[in-house]
């Protein structure tokens, strides 16, 4: 079956550490990973995909299919940074698309 | 702006009551995605509708139905309202289209509150 595991709830930082979101996966094929991002009164938005291989915001994420994850790092946090972040699995084809149960990253001045 | 709209923005109604939440995707996308966003339960994948035609179907109580019309707006219809069922109800679209990207595009939610 297809699951994703986002193990921390909340995550505390200091302005200019580095942060990392933890997602895991499970799922059989080779599926798309996404991280998407809601910010405070906004509506949940795309933040990066694994095929794009881009760095958004200074956040990159790699996959690694050997150990079934997808972290999301950004070297420096800044205080716009706070948001609920979720990662996601899709099998592509325009079928549905798996949400983990969210991080709420918290960067403190 | 992804396009997608919802409405109502609140909706507030007592156990027991029945609902519609409804949903136009962005312009050209064929399929539209509801999701059930609660506190404890992060973001639950209820159900996806393909033009018109239901294609996915996650944890959609029996309660709840959906449907897609021809013009491709989505309607979300939650009855026998429980308490439990207060949450934030968001839709997504997108192309829908085999070997397309499958970035989803999320309006911006309908809050249900069932007292």
């Amino acid at each position: 079956a297809q699951r994703v595991t986002q193990p921390e709830k909340l995550l505390s930082v200091f302005k200019g550490a580095p942060v990392e979101l933890k997602c895991n996966y499970s799922y059989s094929g080779s599926p798309e990973l996404f991280w998407y991002v809601q910010y405070s009164r906004q509506r949940l938005q795309l933040l990066l995909r694994h095929i794009s291989r881009e760095s958004i915001k200074g956040f990159t994420a790699d996959l690694n299919k050997g150990e079934t994850s997808f972290h999301l790092k950004k070297p420096f946090a800044q205080e716009e940074d706070s948001a609920m972040y979720y990662c996601a699995l899709s099998r592509g084809g325009g079928f549905k698309t798996i949400f983990g149960a969210g991080t709420r990253l918290f960067v403190k001045a | 702006d992804s396009g997608v709209t919802q409405t109502p923005k609140h909706l507030i109604t007592a156990t027991g009551q029945r609902v519609t939440l409804r949903c136009s995707p962005r312009s050209g996308d064929l399929s539209v995605y509801w999701y059930q966003q609660s506190l404890d339960q992060g973001l639950q994948f209820l159900i996806q509708y393909y033009n018109g035609e239901e294609r996915a179907k996650g944890n959609i109580l029996e309660r709840f139905s959906a449907q897609q019309f021809p013009d491709l707006h989505s309607e979300l219809n939650l009855s026998s309202l429980e308490l439990g069922d207060s949450a934030l109800y968001f839709c997504a679209s997108n192309p829908g289209l085999a070997g397309g990207q499958d970035t989803q595009y999320f309006g911006p939610g309908t809050r249900l509150t069932v007292l």
